[in-house]
């Protein structure tokens, strides 16, 4: 079983749409919870750390679900520019970090 | 955010030769740095965790005489793909972690090419 799971994609959404992506994880322990954007070609950069009391940062909303183990991605009001793979991430109790497959994002105009 | 540098960018090699690619921390001292591989339109799998001073601790299936890992400083990691053939071409990102980051952050990756 994988350590993080999510849903490739592509989702296809119009500009102005809100998305939402879902991301599994496998250990219980699991101490710290990331979404990464990673645009073609280049390396994942932080977009932004996932709490427990969940937080948003202007348009991207994050949640945490220790119960269920899933961290959510909301984007309001998308922009072309949002157009990426968007990578959770889970740091383990030993601190190793372990991505998702990552999902794929398709803002149309 | 911390600044973490990958040497090099790209690089085409030899079958048969060896390729040393080397992460730097620049303004934090990286106690963990990671190794990762990811192939076209695939995830980043994780490769090896090398904290500095000890030996990397390697993940199922990635051969470790192949793979060779060094972080011998809090600033520098090195990964080297001895004897690279045709399938080891990929890209290959680094990240580091220090003891008070509780996030990772990545080197600029270096893709590998080898002909």
């Amino acid at each position: 079983r994988k350590e993080v799971e999510q849903d490739p994609g592509p989702f296809n959404v119009p500009e102005g749409a809100t998305v939402a992506f879902n991301c599994t994880y496998s250990n219980s322990a699991s101490q710290s919870f990331f979404w990464y954007r990673q645009d073609c070609r280049k390396e994942p950069k932080l977009l932004m750390s996932v709490y427990s009391s969940g937080n948003e940062d202007g348009r991207f909303t994050a949640q945490l679900n220790r119960a269920s183990q899933y961290i959510s991605l909301l984007i309001r009001d998308s922009k072309l520019s949002d157009s990426a793979t968007y990578l959770c991430a889970v740091n383990d109790n030993f601190n190793k970090f372990y991505f998702g497959s990552g999902t794929k994002l398709n803002v149309k105009p | 955010g911390a600044v973490v540098s990958q040497h090099p960018s790209w690089v085409i090699c030899k079958s048969g030769t060896s390729v040393k690619i080397e992460c730097r921390s620049l303004d934090f001292q990286a106690t963990t740095m990671f190794w990762y591989r990811q192939f076209p339109k695939q995830s980043l799998m994780l490769m090896a965790t090398s904290n500095e001073g000890s030996k990397a601790t390697y993940e199922q299936g990635v051969e470790k005489d192949k793979f060779l890992i060094n972080h011998a400083s809090l600033t520098l990691s090195t990964l080297t793909v001895t004897s690279a053939h045709p399938e080891d071409s990929s890209f290959y990102i680094c990240s580091a972690a220090g003891l008070t980051n509780t996030e990772a952050f990545f080197g600029q990756g270096t893709r590998l090419t080898v002909v």
